[in-house]
Formats: structure tokens, C-alpha cells, sequence
């Protein structure tokens, strides 16, 4: 997505802790979106921010800051089970290209 | 659970033919999308649909075209495949928030 940035990729070891940053540019504001994708699969809803400050789910946390346009998803105590790619999405037609995140033992 | 079914899962066409995508919402959702896939170049969005015989162009819609008859079905149309359709494809619906996202169909038009 060409108003979305995120990296492209990212490693982490099971256990740990790791950050995705998310940084975006869209007119008419509806939120922001983060989606897990297995390889092969389809993209699957994690979280959704539309105001400030961090929402949290379980294992995973999803932080907005509109007035930076920067957001990021934390995931705790990684699995392996999470390596993915992770989309971060703003509006219908505004996704990242994606962060694959790679977790080793 | 919103389920959202994509009638395949991989298609094999030849140039030249016309393909239909199927997608099938459960849910009620008034939002129906569709979205390619392709490495390095994410999701992007071909066409969307708001209601019923309501259809708006997405950033890439040359080539397709799309029917919203039911509020359960939206359907892409590829015309006359060309290989750079090649792609996955993804159905998606929501109502408000978050969007749930089919299976995806692989097309590779050959």
C-alpha cells in the first residue's frame, strides 16, 4: 500500500517480545486495522483501533497514535505458531505490503 | 463466527476466458470487496460493493468487472483473462470495524 509503512521483515525468538510498526497517511480516518496472515491462507482480523492509546487481547497489543499517524502491534510471549505475516490496514484500500515475521527457537 | 466462502480455492484459465469468482457472506454484511494479492504488492482493491446493485471502482478495476444481486453474493468477473490476472484473490465483508476475509482462489491464467 503506498500510504502504509511497515517492515518488511522481522525475527524474533519464542518467548520474547517483538514490536511491528505501522505508519500511515489517509484522508477520512476510520481506523486502523491489523491482520495475521498464514502463508497460503487468508488475512484473519487480529485488532482494531480507532481511538488513541492501546487495546490489548491476550497475547497480543495494538497502539494508536493518530495525531503521529503511527501505530504498532506488540506480541508477547511469541510462539512459533506466529510466525506470519502481519498486515496493518487503514480504510478499504489502504494496506501495508505486509511485516513476515520469522520466530526461531 | 462471519463466514465468508470463495466457491475455489485454485483455478487454472486459459487466456481469452471469461472467469467468475464466487463469494458468499453468512452474515448479513452490507460490505462485500475484492481484493488481489501479490508479492510486493499487497492487497489492493479492485471493487467494492456498499448494498445490493451498488458497486464503486476500487484502485484496480480495468479488466474486471463485478454483480451484487443478493446481499449474500458478490461476484468478480474477469472478462477475457489476460496472464497478468494471474493472482490470488480475496473476498472480503464487514459491517462495521474489522474485515473477514475468505479462503482466497489462486487464479494463474495460462
Amino acid at each position: 500500500g503506498q500510504n502504509i509503512d511497515q517492515p518488511t521483515e522481522m525475527t524474533a525468538t519464542e518467548g520474547a517480545i517483538v514490536q511491528i510498526n505501522c505508519t500511515y497517511q489517509t484522508s477520512g480516518f476510520n481506523g486502523l486495522f491489523w491482520y495475521q496472515q498464514h502463508a497460503g491462507e487468508a488475512p484473519t482480523f487480529l485488532s482494531y483501533n480507532v481511538l488513541d492509546g492501546l487495546e490489548e487481547k491476550g497475547r497480543f497489543s495494538s497502539f494508536l497514535s493518530r495525531s503521529k499517524g503511527y501505530s504498532y502491534l506488540l506480541l508477547k510471549e511469541l510462539q512459533m505458531k506466529d510466525s506470519a505475516s502481519y498486515l496493518c490496514g487503514a480504510g478499504k484500500s489502504t494496506f501495508g505490503d505486509g511485516t513476515t515475521l520469522t520466530v526461531k527457537p | 463466527d462471519v463466514k465468508v466462502t470463495q466457491s475455489s480455492r485454485y483455478l487454472v484459465k486459459r487466456t481469452g476466458e471469461k472467469v467468475f469468482l464466487e463469494c458468499v457472506q453468512d452474515m448479513d454484511h452490507e460490505n462485500m470487496f475484492w481484493y488481489r494479492q501479490d508479492p510486493g504488492l499487497g492487497l489492493r482493491l479492485i471493487y467494492f460493493s456498499y448494498d445490493v446493485k451498488m458497486k464503486e471502482k476500487g484502485d484496480i478495476p480495468e479488466g474486471y468487472s463485478v454483480s451484487r444481486e443478493k446481499k449474500e453474493r458478490f461476484s468478480l468477473i474477469l472478462e477475457s483473462a489476460s496472464t497478468n490476472q494471474t493472482s490470488m484473490y480475496l473476498c472480503a465483508s464487514s459491517l462495521q470495524g474489522g474485515y473477514t476475509f475468505g479462503s482466497g482462489t489462486r487464479l494463474t491464467v495460462v
